[in-house]
């Protein structure tokens, strides 16, 4: 079964850092490109952050650009979304997205004093 | 880079049909889209991705009564004998080389 199971995210202060992870099965990790898209609560969705494949490819929002980093692992299957300087508005539900076709459940981050 | 622009809300009847629109920016009509469907309180699920020419491929487990089409800049997702359960939100969203891009959504009411 193809999988994608979100982790990594809580509550954090103003100006901190959070690393989300998202670990892929039932599927070549390697051959798809991911993206991070997020949901702040009540509201639409918006992509945030791809990489490809092989990882040597981003791309960022210019939101979260100069703040966030995407990264990847093959060999663990798992993709990465090293947040810092977070910011109060950076609040929402976060999601893994296997290129257009696959979601996972999405992992909480709520930045708050 | 596209702009997509959904309607706020829509209604239907049980049983009834319903057709969403996604539309896309000028210059941009031929770009492939993908709509996404969020029942309240889960995680987004992917319908199907429209191509250029009007085709669709759904996927896996999406039911029959799901069908896309294209006139233009615009991009359709048809569901017919609609069922309490298609009550949800539904999104489209494209991309290019160096981004990808949402639509704001339309919230289906089952009436």
């Amino acid at each position: 079964e193809v999988q994608l199971v979100d982790s990594g995210g809580g509550l954090v202060q103003p100006g901190g850092s959070l690393r989300l992870s998202c670990a892929a099965s039932g599927f070549t990790f390697s051959n798809y490109g991911m993206h991070w898209v997020r949901q702040a609560p009540g509201k639409g969705l918006v992509w945030v952050s791809r990489v490809n494949g092989d990882g040597s490819g981003t791309n960022y929002a210019d939101s979260v650009k100069g703040r966030f980093t995407i990264s990847r692992d093959n060999a663990k299957n798992t993709l990465y979304l090293q947040m810092d300087s977070l910011r109060v508005e950076d609040t929402a539900m976060y999601y893994c997205v296997r290129a257009v076709d696959v979601w996972g459940k999405g992992t909480t981050v709520t930045v708050s004093s | 880079q596209p702009v997509l622009t959904q309607s706020s809300s829509a209604s239907a009847s049980l049983g009834s049909s319903v057709k969403l629109t996604c539309t896309l920016s000028s210059g941009h009509s031929g770009y492939i889209i993908a709509w996404h469907q969020q029942q309240p309180g889960k995680a987004p699920r992917y319908l199907m991705k429209i191509e250029g020419s009007g085709s669709y491929n759904k996927g896996s487990g999406v039911p029959d009564r799901f069908s896309g089409s294209r006139s233009g800049t615009d991009r359709y997702l048809t569901i017919s004998n609609l069922q309490s359960e298609d009550e949800a939100d539904y999104y489209c969203d494209t991309w290019d080389s160096n981004t990808r891009v949402f639509g704001g959504g339309t919230k289906l009411t089952v009436l």
